[in-house]
């Protein structure tokens, strides 16, 4: 099936670095890719839609200079936390959605992950 | 708006029984897919099963079943003969024909206990 790694699983930073995560398809080409944060014991929260060659689209409430997406090829989608706090300490997953698949099936594929702490 | 609604944030069920969770939706949209994933605690998401609700006939995969009532807006999910391996999040999302994003419930936490 089809794969998606995510990269670094964790992270630990100091406050008012930047952290970049990584999301790689590694077996497909995904046009778009969906960043979400996860709270413990809550459900995926979009941040923000990824569209290869294009800006992201941001949901309402996320800052888009906090959250600074790039989707600069079909297989590769990061995000860069700045100036991280540690409010933003948090779970990040993304997914993506395979090209190939013909017509809106829905089905997206999720990386594994990546745990920020931010001190 | 389009949402998901999970009413059971906790369930518990024993091994090898049957346990089904519930997942109730709303959207205008005639044309959508429904799915269930699982996050297990390496909180990778999974997806368990999918159904379009253009056809009538509930999906099945091994031991996973839905019952889909399109004029309910019901979607639960059977898990049947179940083993520890299901212990995990369960969520219910669905997305629309028109949509580009999946909805996600609040999630079901189960657990299997011996």
């Amino acid at each position: 099936g089809a794969v998606v790694s995510q990269h670094p699983s964790w992270v630990i930073c100091k406050s008012g670095t930047s952290v970049k995560i990584e999301c790689r398809s590694l077996d497909f080409q995904a046009t778009t890719m969906f960043w979400y944060r996860q709270f413990p014991k809550q459900s995926l929260m979009l941040m923000a839609t990824s569209n290869e060659g294009s800006k992201a689209t941001y949901e309402q409430g996320v800052e888009k200079d906090k959250f600074l997406i790039n989707h600069a090829s079909l297989t590769l989608s990061t995000l860069t936390v700045t100036s991280a706090h540690p409010e933003d300490s948090s779970f990040y997953i993304c997914s993506a959605r395979d090209r190939g698949l013909a017509g809106n099936t829905g089905e997206l594929f999720f990386g594994e992950g990546s745990r920020l702490t931010v001190l | 708006a389009q949402t998901v609604t999970q009413s059971q944030p906790e369930m518990s069920v024993q091994e090898a029984e049957t346990v089904t969770l519930s997942c109730t939706y709303d959207t205008s949209e005639n044309n959508y897919y429904l799915f269930w994933y699982k996050q297990p605690p390496s909180r990778q998401m999974i997806l368990v099963i999918r159904q379009e609700a253009y056809k009538q006939q509930n999906a099945t995969e091994n031991r996973f079943s839905v019952n889909f009532q399109k004029a309910a807006k019901s979607f639960s999910l059977k898990i049947s003969d179940s083993q520890l391996g299901d212990t995990a999040m369960y969520f219910c999302a669905f997305i629309t024909g028109t949509a580009s994003k999946l909805t996600f419930g609040t999630g079901t936490r189960l657990q299997v206990t011996l």
